[in-house]
């Protein structure tokens, strides 16, 4: 399968605590992308690398939410001390090119975060 | 700041039924505008796309064209069958936004035979 992978496809958290998402994009893919998907809504932008390179942070909704993708390729997001509103599906997302407007994102499945 | 507006769903239609999703848009400068499709139990897909205006985008029987002067997008499909049947996202991507996709709410399309 050469297409998105992300793992878990579903985690269960008790508020406070600490979670770590993960998505292999697909191989010589440069752009990365994170998006959270609310129950009943379109995706909303996290966070995008350019390779290893945080390049846009913006829609990061608190400093609890951390990324990162050391290496260029695997890539992880973590939430800090979860709280019921970090409730979502999170959707990582992939492209072949470096930040250009019509390039395709190939999306994966998506892990399903449901907050306690 | 860039906005995409879709049209509320759910539609519901009979197989074989002419099929219309518009989709407005929001943003300055020159967008990509994208359809993506969520079957059930499936991640997202990208159905088609236009990158100028004036483009038409096309696959499996659906079409949209890339309307700047009513920056519209709408989507349609001359005859539906009951496997087109999913939540179908406009989105757009602009310049200087590192080609980050903005999302309409989405359309949850119900064929029925």
């Amino acid at each position: 399968g050469a297409g998105v992978s992300q793992s878990p496809r579903y985690k269960v958290a008790k508020r406070g605590q600490d979670v770590a998402l993960r998505c292999d994009p697909i191989s010589g893919h440069v752009s990365l992308f994170w998006y959270q998907q609310a129950l009943g809504q379109g995706p909303e932008f996290l966070t995008y690398f350019q390779n290893e390179a945080q390049l846009d942070k913006s829609g990061l909704p608190s400093d609890r939410f951390f990324a990162e993708r050391p290496e260029g390729s695997v890539s992880t997001l973590k939430i800090q001390r979860t709280q019921q509103e970090d409730s979502a599906v999170y959707l990582c997302a992939s492209s072949l090119l470096q930040g250009i407007r019509g390039d395709t994102q190939y999306f994966g499945p998506g892990t399903r975060l449901t907050v306690l | 700041g860039d906005s995409v507006t879709q049209m509320e769903g759910p539609v519901t239609l009979s197989e074989e039924a002419f099929l219309t999703i518009n989709c407005t848009y929001t943003a300055t400068g020159y967008p990509s505008l994208f359809w993506y499709v969520q079957y059930p139990g499936e991640g997202l897909q990208l159905l088609l796309k236009a990158t100028k205006a004036d483009d038409k985008g096309s696959n499996k029987g659906f079409e949209a064209t890339y309307r700047k002067e009513t920056t519209s997008f709408h989507l349609e499909k001359g005859s539906v069958q009951v496997s087109d049947s999913a939540v179908y996202f406009c989105a757009l991507s602009n310049t200087g936004t590192a080609s980050k996709l903005t999302f309409g709410t989405g359309t949850r399309l119900q064929v029925t035979l």
